[in-house]
């Protein structure tokens, strides 16, 4: 199974601040990396597609890159809504796998 | 729109079976693939299976043979069914259509001894 490293695992930040998170992948997943954002007592919502795309909806502070294995959530200007946890799913390869998650909370 | 509504028990007994139905609307289970994803409560989320928009399954090998995928078409409705559970099968389950933009609100169920 491809594992899927997610760091870090929680991630004070104050607002307004610029945050990353990354998932490094163990084998090759192209750009077959999803990231969600998970809110308690919510669904997931999916904010990232294709490793870089936008989902609809989801407010442009937030992009995704790769680098390699490496694929990162990026949130500029973090904003009160943004709390929450994030996961990064690879869908390149049966079983899919997530990541561990990172809780964003405030500084 | 586009919606996803698991159904279940709350409480199932331990090594009992589970039975979650995901029924769907605003999209036809023939043209879209429907993922099952569980998480215990406090932690991640894991990918159990999938029903396939031709009808073929996939299982994560983690659930060995106690999983179970199946579907009604003609009720817009997705089964999973699980057997033999133990106390960390408690978690929230949810169904999720191809792509997972779009997500059940999930069903908490708990084993309970």
């Amino acid at each position: 199974d491809i594992q899927m490293t997610q760091s870090p695992s929680s991630l004070p930040a104050s607002l307004g601040d610029r945050v990353t998170i990354t998932c490094r992948a163990s084998q090759d997943i192209g750009n077959y990396l999803r990231w969600f954002q998970q809110k308690p007592g919510k669904s997931p919502r999916l904010m990232i597609y294709g490793a870089t795309n936008l989902a609809a909806g989801v407010p442009s502070r937030f992009s995704g890159s790769r680098s390699g294995s490496d694929y990162s959530l990026t949130i500029n200007s973090l904003e009160s809504e943004d709390m929450a946890i994030y996961y990064c799913l690879q869908h390149n390869e049966y079983p899919l796998t997530f990541g561990s998650g990172t809780k964003l909370e405030i500084k | 729109q586009v919606q996803l509504k698991e159904t279940g028990p709350d409480l199932v007994q331990l090594t009992q079976t589970l039975s979650i139905t995901c029924t769907v609307s605003g999209f036809s289970l023939t043209t879209y693939n429907v993922h099952w994803v569980r998480q215990p409560p406090g932690k991640g989320l894991e990918w159990m299976g999938a029903m396939w928009n031709g009808g073929g399954t996939d299982y994560n090998s983690a659930f060995k043979s106690r999983l179970s995928i199946s579907r009604d078409t003609s009720k817009s409705q997705v089964f999973l069914k699980m057997n033999s559970l133990q106390t960390d099968d408690t978690a929230k389950y949810f169904c999720a259509r191809q792509g997972f933009a779009y997500w059940g609100q999930g069903t908490l169920v708990t084993v309970s001894s």
